[in-house]
């Protein structure tokens, strides 16, 4: 079964520090993005990318966060001057056509952040 | 997208199936319903999805009521591994919504 891999698994930075979550979506998709759990909450959306650039993204999403395709097969989040409450799990999605209804979202196993 | 209501927690012993209901009555004809589960933590994977007729595949079965205002979950034959928090989202296919929203779930706990 196509996967959607993430790395790191986890990462424990410190408070103020910059991080960058890696992706590397399913070869032939074509939509991407970011979800985050805090531990005990729900899977909360931040953002969705299509085509070079943010289709939709959450109130979460502000400022702090950026998303970037920088090749053809890595999707990033970079998270900048990080705070104790962005630690969570994160969680990347793809897609191939959000548009088709036989398709599926699929997400990767996560990257724990840690802030301390 | 419509909002949707499950029961909090559920249990089921190991073998039988379990049935796990979702209300969604607000639903609109161009809203399909999708089911989610997520094992402790790991990343939410796909079970299946329906619009209006009763789906199968190898994981489940959904059933959907005729007026779409609910649907059930059948996992034929729960094993342990089948413990999860299992999601149903409704969601618009055409249009510019593309995101999944996620609740709160069914905690399904599989006893032996």
């Amino acid at each position: 079964e196509p996967e959607v891999t993430q790395t790191p698994s986890h990462q424990v930075t410190q408070m103020g520090q910059e991080v960058i979550l890696r992706c590397v979506p399913i070869s032939n998709h074509l939509y991407f993005y970011w979800y985050r759990q805090i531990l005990g909450q729900k899977v909360e959306f931040l953002v969705s990318f299509y085509n070079n650039e943010i289709s939709e993204k959450s109130e979460i999403f502000d400022d702090q966060f950026s998303v970037e395709r920088p090749d053809g097969s890595n999707f990033t989040l970079k998270i900048r001057s990080t705070k104790l409450e962005d630690s969570a799990m994160y969680f990347c999605a793809s897609i191939s056509d959000p548009r088709e209804p036989g398709n599926t979202i699929y997400f990767g196993e996560g990257s724990w952040l840690t802030v301390v | 997208d419509a909002k949707t209501t499950q029961p909090t927690s559920m249990d089921c012993a190991e073998g039988r199936a379990a049935n796990l209901p979702c209300n969604h009555s607000t639903i609109s004809g161009n809203e399909y319903v999708y089911w989610y589960r997520q094992i402790h933590s790991q990343g939410p994977q796909y079970i299946i999805h329906g619009l209006k007729n009763n789906e199968t595949n190898e994981m489940a079965s959904l059933i959907i009521t005729e007026d779409r205002k609910s649907s059930t979950l059948i996992l034929p034959h729960a094993t342990l591994r089948d413990t999860a928090v299992y999601y149903c989202i409704v969601r618009v296919v055409w249009g510019s919504n593309y995101k999944l929203t996620f609740g709160k779930g069914t905690l399904l706990t599989v006893n032996p």
